[in-house]
Formats: structure tokens, C-alpha cells, sequence
């Protein structure tokens, strides 16, 4: 079966711009979680979305956005983007939310410059 | 509340065994733990559950004591790809449902 795929896979973006990434659960999974990983530090999460809900926001800006699809694949939306915002983008995937394993995909390297 | 993971980084001889700590100030619901290698995801080893469950995909154990909020994963008879960096995430009620707070992460590294 297919892991989680996540696009693109780098991206360099100018500060004040705007960017989208986009990820696909695994099937058969309909929660999807967001985080962001700053080198040499855990990651730290976003947002998560179960049966296209918002079921969770961490401590992020109202510059991050996120949304879920019919197919259960999502968005993060970044606006207004800050030197800051450069990280790992990492998008989870797990089949319900609150005690299931969550699976990472391969993430987008975010730079901002 | 982030968990507190120790050590920060040990280095062992292939075969040789350790243990890695999180710890946590809040009553916890569940521990995932994770290993990631460097330039990639974090990749599923194992999660353990309030009441005792545990699921996992790899031969490496962990101990999740609720009392003293605490879990900790058991690397025995290390090999070279044991290598990375591991993280715990903890859930720490149902309000915190699927949302992984995650530790600053343990470096292990593994020599011939």
C-alpha cells in the first residue's frame, strides 16, 4: 500500500508570499495532521483534521490555515510568509484521531528567503 | 506541555544496549515513539497506551509507567540502522487527541 505522499517536496519561497502544500493520507485513513519541524528540534504541531473537521490548532498564526478534502487529502496554507516559517513540513496520517499510530510522510522543505 | 526526553545524545558500540527517557509534568494518555534518520520523515516504531496496550512495528521494546508519567524505549543489541534521532510524542488528554507533543529528541548513534 501507498505511505503518505506529500508535494512538492522543497519549495523556496520569498517572505511575504504565499504557499500551499498538499498531502494524501494513507487509505482507508481519515485524519491528517499537520506539523513543523525546525532543524535540530521535534516537531511541533499545526492542525488536525478528522472527516474534514478541525479537530485540533497548535500555537501557530492565523497566517496558517489548513483544510480537508472529501478524499481526506489536505492543505496547509501559509500566508504572509516570514523568514521564520523556513522548516520541515511534515503531514501525518493515522485512522481516526486520539489513540492511533500516526504516520509521517516525507515532508516539504520549506525556505523562506 | 512538551515532554522532557534524556539523554540528549548517546553513542553506543553495535550490540551494546540503552535506554531513552520521557518524561512528562502531565497525566498521560498515550506515548508514540519515533526514529528519524537524518534528511527524512520520522518513522512509527511504537506507541503505548493508558491501560497498558502497546503496538508496534519494529523489535524495539518500550515501558510506559502512568504513575510516574513516564516511558521508556529499550534499545537491545543495537545495529548500525538503530542510528537517528528518536522522539517521543505524548498525548496528554482527550482535548490533546492526535495532537503529538513532541520531545527535543535523543541522538543515537551506533559505531562498528
Amino acid at each position: 500500500d501507498a505511505g503518505v505522499t506529500q508535494s512538492p517536496t522543497h519549495l523556496i519561497k520569498t517572505r511575504g508570499q504565499h504557499v500551499t502544500l498538499r498531502c494524501s493520507p494513507i487509505s482507508g485513513h481519515k485524519s491528517v495532521s499537520w506539523y513543523q519541524q525546525v532543524l535540530g528540534q521535534g516537531p511541533q504541531f499545526i492542525f488536525q483534521y478528522y472527516e474534514k473537521e478541525e479537530r485540533g490548532r497548535g500555537n501557530f498564526p492565523d497566517r496558517f490555515s489548513a483544510r480537508q478534502f472529501p478524499n481526506y487529502s489536505s492543505e496547509l496554507n501559509v500566508n504572509a510568509l516570514l523568514l521564520g516559517d523556513s522548516a520541515l513540513y511534515l503531514c501525518a496520517s493515522s485512522f481516526g484521531t486520539g489513540y492511533y499510530e500516526q504516520y509521517f510522510g516525507p515532508g516539504t522543505r520549506l525556505t523562506v528567503t | 506541555q512538551q515532554p522532557v526526553q534524556s539523554p540528549q545524545a548517546v553513542i553506543l558500540r553495535e550490540g551494546e544496549d540503552a535506554v531513552i527517557n520521557c518524561s512528562s509534568s502531565k497525566a498521560l494518555y498515550s506515548v508514540h515513539w519515533y526514529r528519524q534518520k537524518h534528511g527524512e520523515a520520522p518513522v512509527f516504531l511504537m506507541i503505548l497506551l493508558k491501560g497498558g496496550e502497546q503496538k508496534g512495528h519494529e523489535k524495539i521494546s518500550a515501558s510506559f509507567n502512568e504513575k510516574k508519567q513516564q516511558s521508556s524505549l529499550y534499545l537491545t543489541a543495537s545495529q548500525l540502522s538503530y542510528s537517528g534521532t528518536y522522539f517521543c510524542g505524548t498525548e496528554d488528554g482527550t482535548d490533546s487527541w492526535g495532537k503529538l507533543q513532541f520531545g527535543a529528541g535523543t541522538q543515537v548513534v551506533v559505531t562498528p
